[in-house]
């Protein structure tokens, strides 16, 4: 069982470059999220979706986009890396909202 | 405002011990409760959860206890295990007119198990 995939594992961006975080996930969940991971800092909500074509801001949503045109993939984008997105994204997937999330192994990002 | 304190950053214990999470609250309309487990280069894996109707859920060495009138829960481990060292994050949502909303993290604590 795949769960949820994210693609890269490890990258570094140049201030100002772009780049897409890929998300999929095989378990057929409606619910899928992203969060970063800061260190000490726990894990805060950037986006959400309840649904294809049904995404929604959460806690720190500045800097990055969102898509969800399938039930299975969630991408985020970043438009302009800026040193302070430097953290470890993670994306997951519930099938409903606010109970057990499974996560991917997630997608430490460096921006310099 | 945290809305989930994990106060600890982190805790060691000797193998066989008892290990003790804690985790306070703020919002009172949070009724779900849950614990993650982080290892190094991983993603968080779900350990345990309990409902605002219990005040305890257990399962196998892990125990969580609820407090909700002191909006405190804690996790015991017992007997903790060198493979139990990790970051634990405590994990809690609230049903808001029968949608339950998105699960807000505190910030961890990490676990080490001496053997």
């Amino acid at each position: 069982n795949a769960g949820v995939t994210q693609t890269p594992k490890f990258r570094i961006l140049k201030i100002g470059q772009s780049m897409t975080l890929q998300c999929t996930q095989d378990m057929n969940h409606n619910y899928m999220y992203w969060y970063r991971q800061d260190p000490g800092m726990g894990l805060k909500l950037i986006y959400y979706s309840v649904g294809a074509g049904i995404t929604d801001k959460g806690e720190v949503p500045n800097g990055y986009n969102v898509s969800r045109s399938t039930t299975e993939d969630f991408p985020l984008r970043l438009e302009l890396a800026a040193p302070s997105q430097t953290s470890v994204y993670f994306c997951a997937s519930s099938r409903t909202g606010g109970y057990g999330y499974t996560f991917g192994s997630g997608t430490r990002l460096t921006v310099v | 405002d945290q809305q989930v304190k994990q106060n600890s950053p982190s805790l060691s214990v000797q193998e066989g011990r008892i290990s003790i999470l804690n985790c306070d609250y703020t919002n009172s309309m949070f009724d779900y409760f849950l614990w993650y487990k982080k290892y190094p280069a991983e993603g968080p894996t779900f350990l345990i959860s309990i409902s605002s109707i219990k005040d305890k859920n257990e399962d196998g060495r892990f125990t969580v206890f609820l407090n909700k009138s002191a909006k405190h829960l804690s996790l015991h481990i017992v007997p903790s295990q060198p493979g139990d060292s990790a970051v634990y994050f405590c994990a809690a949502s609230a049903n808001y007119g029968g949608s339950q909303g998105n699960l807000i993290f505190g910030k961890g604590t990490k676990l080490s198990v001496k053997p």
